[in-house]
């Protein structure tokens, strides 16, 4: 089975300059969610959906940050416009609510630098 | 407050000695997840373990084994016979059945296996 894939693996980007990042959750997933991990702040949640709706963004840095998940199969995290401050991996992860629990399966992550 | 707390900033061991990962969690809800996940050098977050808040069985997979107490608000991680392998940056992550499926991770221990 395919795990949580993202794209790109890398990112290298100019101040200013709009990312996006992307992400294709576990297919049967009805959560999905986005990370950030800095060594200065470890990891952070910055928003998640269940069934394609936006759950809790209160982890979202500030406007520009923005999450959308059209469908169940892809989900974006953009950042417009890009600081150098948002160099970080950026990790997407999906979930399957059951009854006894559920755990969270993450992608390979996206190493975002902004020069 | 800091709802997992991993007091084991950095840990290092010789090869074949036996290593407890430490992690104390903090929560009023009587339903509640652990989970314990691996990130080698690679990057990449692997799931390793999730036990339920009422199953206190204590679990063995292999040389790994993971001692849940609700005494104390403990789930330690042991890892038997240590690897270089093994080498990685290892969190626990607490989910509230109250707050939904966020996880809250602790900052992390990073394990290195000395050959």
């Amino acid at each position: 089975d395919a795990g949580v894939i993202q794209s790109p693996r890398h990112e290298v980007t100019e101040m200013g300059q709009e990312v996006t990042l992307r992400c294709k959750p576990i297919s049967g997933h009805d959560y999905l969610f986005w990370y950030r991990q800095t060594m200065m702040r470890g990891l952070e949640l910055l928003i998640y959906f269940n069934n394609n709706v936006p759950i809790d963004d209160s982890g979202m840095p500030e406007d520009r940050f923005s999450a959308k998940m059209p469908n169940a199969s892809f989900s974006t995290l953009k950042i417009q416009p890009s600081e150098p401050r948002d160099s970080a991996v950026y990790f997407c992860a999906s979930s399957l609510w059951l009854a006894g629990g559920f755990e969270q399966y993450f992608g390979p992550g996206t190493r975002l630098t902004v020069t | 407050a800091q709802k997992v707390t991993q007091a084991q900033t950095e840990i290092s061991v010789v090869e074949k000695e036996d290593v407890t990962l430490d992690c104390v969690y903090e929560t009023r809800d009587t339903t509640y997840y652990l989970f314990w996940y691996k990130q080698p050098p690679s990057g990449e977050l692997v799931f390793l373990i999730r036990r339920n808040s009422f199953d206190e069985q204590n679990e063995i997979s292999g040389r790994y084994s993971w001692n849940f107490q609700k005494s104390t608000s403990s789930f330690n991680f042991t890892i038997t016979a240590s690897q270089v392998v093994d080498s990685a940056v290892y969190f626990c992550a607490l989910s509230e059945a109250r707050t939904g499926n966020q996880f809250y991770f602790g900052t992390g221990t990073s394990l290195t296996v000395i050959p």
